[in-house]
């Protein structure tokens, strides 16, 4: 079964720091996605990637960037925390016209 | 705006009940729609797509399309206590990379 991880599973930050957070697929799937999911609001998209080297907005990308190093690993990350980024993030990944595989969350805390 | 958008928020049914899930969109351009389930503490996982209008079943689930009407509903028969979860309908996007998500109907099936 396609495989999708995520790491760390649970993370505590300080306002104003660095976070990043790791998505890894062995899907071998050329689309990866980051969403982040809040009560009353669903799944919304933040970043995507069409394969390596690639990344683009989705929805809500604004204080977040992503990294695509590699067709397997997509980095999503905090230049500077805020308390309204905490959320539970998901990653997926899938390939054209297929469905999407998600990990299984990072909830992450920002004090 | 929410490209597409569930009803109820949240529906409880007793077990071996009926439980009926809604999903209308505002984009005339979706042409086909995904149900996702996602249980407590993971990531959301598919149920199934629907692409023609009309019914489509697997097991116990049936989805339902309008492309007219861009209505599209879920179908559980004989629901189980493990029916309770949390059920999204997506939409791709033109490019059928992308999916956007609507804000999900939280089903308890109470036993």
């Amino acid at each position: 079964e396609a495989a999708v991880t995520q790491s760390p599973r649970n993370k505590v930050a300080v306002t104003g720091g660095k976070v990043t957070l790791s998505c890894n697929q062995t899907n071998n799937h050329n689309n990866m996605y980051w969403y982040r999911q809040d009560t009353g609001h669903g799944l919304r998209l933040i970043h995507y990637s069409y394969g390596a080297g690639s990344t683009e907005k989705g929805d809500i990308p604004d204080g977040y960037k992503a990294s695509r190093p590699s067709q397997e690993n997509f980095s999503l990350i905090l230049e500077l925390a805020t308390p309204s980024q905490t959320s539970v993030y998901f990653c997926a990944s899938g390939g054209d016209r297929v469905e999407q595989y998600f990990g299984p969350g990072t909830r992450l805390t920002v004090l | 705006q929410q490209k597409v958008q569930q009803s109820p928020e949240s529906l409880s049914v007793p077990e071996g009940g009926m439980a009926s899930l809604n999903c209308t969109s505002s984009d005339r351009n979706f042409q086909y729609f995904w149900w996702y389930r996602q249980h407590s503490g993971e990531g959301p996982k598919a149920l199934m797509s629907i692409f023609s209008d009309g019914d489509k079943k697997e097991g116990r689930f049936t989805a339902h399309l309008n492309k007219a009407s861009l209505h599209v509903s879920l179908h559980i028969r004989d629901s189980q206590p493990s029916d309770s979860a949390l059920y999204f309908c997506a939409a791709p996007s033109s490019n059928y990379n992308v999916l956007y998500f609507g804000s999900g109907t939280k089903l308890t099936v109470e036993p």
